[in-house]
């Protein structure tokens, strides 16, 4: 079955310094694609980005990348020049027979 | 566009009420989620909607949850009776169809006391 692991329950980044939160995952599934999610204090969980298995290069969006091993089974998130507005939760999920399974988490806290 | 929708923000209820909360989709999507998410953890399934069919609702409490979407658009979902460990947060999601992209609503935070 499909496991999730984060292993930082939180972090600290100085702003405008760049940040890796970490994400395992173990899947025996030959086709797959992992996903982060952020989620301020308001609750909301917002879509950041994606990655396909099958993806010949890792994906970025703006100030987010990933950096995907596929050997490793590892998916990291990298957020370049972080800002206070990056304090949050950060989850990543990947798909487990038609359920989005969901990490335990990392709080990243950004500081001035 | 239009994200997903959902109300109230915010319930608190005595244990033994019940409560409901309402989920309105983006436009298009066939799929629509209900998540409960203690506080601490990554939210967990509890239904799953295909159109106004359920795909998956193997987490959800049946003899005190129950959850509708008769139109195949907006969703409700009902807790009767409320115990005090329903206290979390309720995210619906929508997605175009199954295994892609969700997309959340804001939550409802819900408190029994």
């Amino acid at each position: 079955a499909q496991k999730i692991t984060q292993t930082q329950p939180g972090m600290f980044v100085q702003e405008k310094e760049a940040v890796t939160l970490d994400c395992t995952y173990d899947t025996s599934d030959p086709s797959y694609g992992l996903f982060w999610y952020k989620q301020p204090s308001s609750g909301e969980m917002i879509f950041l980005i994606y990655q396909g298995s099958y993806d010949q290069q890792n994906a970025t969006e703006g100030r987010y990348s990933l950096n995907f091993q596929k050997a490793r089974k590892s998916a990291n998130l990298v957020i370049s020049a972080s800002q206070l507005g990056d304090s949050a939760m950060y989850f990543c999920a990947a798909y487990q027979g038609g359920k989005l399974i969901f990490g335990q988490g990392t709080e990243l806290s950004v500081k001035p | 566009e239009a994200g997903v929708a959902q109300s109230p923000r915010y319930k608190i209820i005595e244990k033994r009420q019940s409560v409901a909360f309402w989920c309105n989709p983006i436009s298009g999507h066939a799929t629509l989620y209900w998540y409960q998410q203690i506080l601490g953890q990554g939210p967990k399934l509890l239904i799953q909607f295909q159109n106004n069919g359920v795909v998956d609702d193997s987490q959800l409490p049946k003899d005190r949850f129950s959850a509708e979407r008769l139109k195949g658009v907006d969703s409700t979902l009902k807790i009767q009776p409320a115990k005090l460990e329903d206290s979390a947060v309720y995210l619906c999601a929508s997605s175009v169809k199954t295994q892609e992209t969700q997309y959340f609503g804001p939550g409802t935070r819900l408190l029994v006391l």
